[in-house]
């Protein structure tokens, strides 16, 4: 059982917008910095989105993220099978001591 | 370049040893907080440890708390896992990963660890 709560899959057509939804709690995300990551096939785990919604260098910006209280949200825009992956939102807790709480993860599949 | 190349992981009988590398390089490893995060194949990202910059404060996830032991050896660019009484559902894909201003800015490929008999 996973911290954070994040659905299970979502899928989309190439071309489609979609959103993957992370829930959690004031002692993480309502009080720290969302993170998401895209973990393709067979690799690691590779940041995405940090701070909430900035990205790194030469994460294209059909890639976003944002936060509203104890949630956050990973938009993916002009969808393309290379998207097609795993997704985990990360958070610190800081309930006991500050370290990192996942989601469960999300597959997105492009149809 | 940041590079993470994890080493160590293996075949080894429940209630062994193992210990895991994490070789760095590309940055300055002395200034960044170090974590261990380790994935069942097809699951979810599990955190394991974590390792201040200069190797005095650790904290551990309660499921592996006085069986693993994170360690750091910035002479050597060098971070470490080791893993004692290893039991079956402690097989998983261990990576390491630094912590600089985001959590978890970069990687490594992972190291497979398989507790069986």
């Amino acid at each position: 059982q996973s911290v954070l709560t994040q659905p299970p899959s979502v899928s989309a057509a190439p071309g489609q917008k979609v959103t993957i939804s992370c829930s959690g709690s004031s002692s993480n995300i309502g009080n720290n910095y969302v993170a998401w990551y895209q973990q393709l096939p067979g690799t690691a785990p590779k940041l995405l989105i940090y701070d909430n919604n900035k990205r790194p260098s030469g994460i294209p910006d059909r890639f976003s993220g944002s936060k509203s209280g104890t949630s956050a949200t990973l938009g993916i825009t002009g969808l393309q099978t290379g998207d097609e992956a795993d997704y985990y939102c990360g958070t610190w807790d800081t309930s006991l001591s500050p370290f990192w709480v996942f989601g469960g993860g999300t597959k997105l599949t492009v149809l | 370049e940041v590079q993470l190349v994890e080493s160590g992981g293996g075949l080894v009988q429940p209630g062994g040893s193992l210990r895991l590398s994490c070789s760095a390089s590309g940055f300055t490893f002395s200034s960044y907080w170090m974590h261990w995060v380790r994935q069942v194949p097809g699951k979810g990202l599990v955190w394991v440890s974590r390792i201040n910059n200069d190797g005095a404060s650790t904290s551990y996830a309660d499921s592996v708390k006085g069986r693993f032991t994170i360690s750091r050896d910035n002479a050597k660019n060098t971070l470490y896992l080791q893993m004692n009484s290893l039991r079956p559902d402690d097989t998983a894909v261990y990576y390491c990963a630094r912590e600089g201003a985001e959590m978890g800015d970069y990687w490594g490929q992972g190291t497979l660890v398989t507790v069986s008999s």
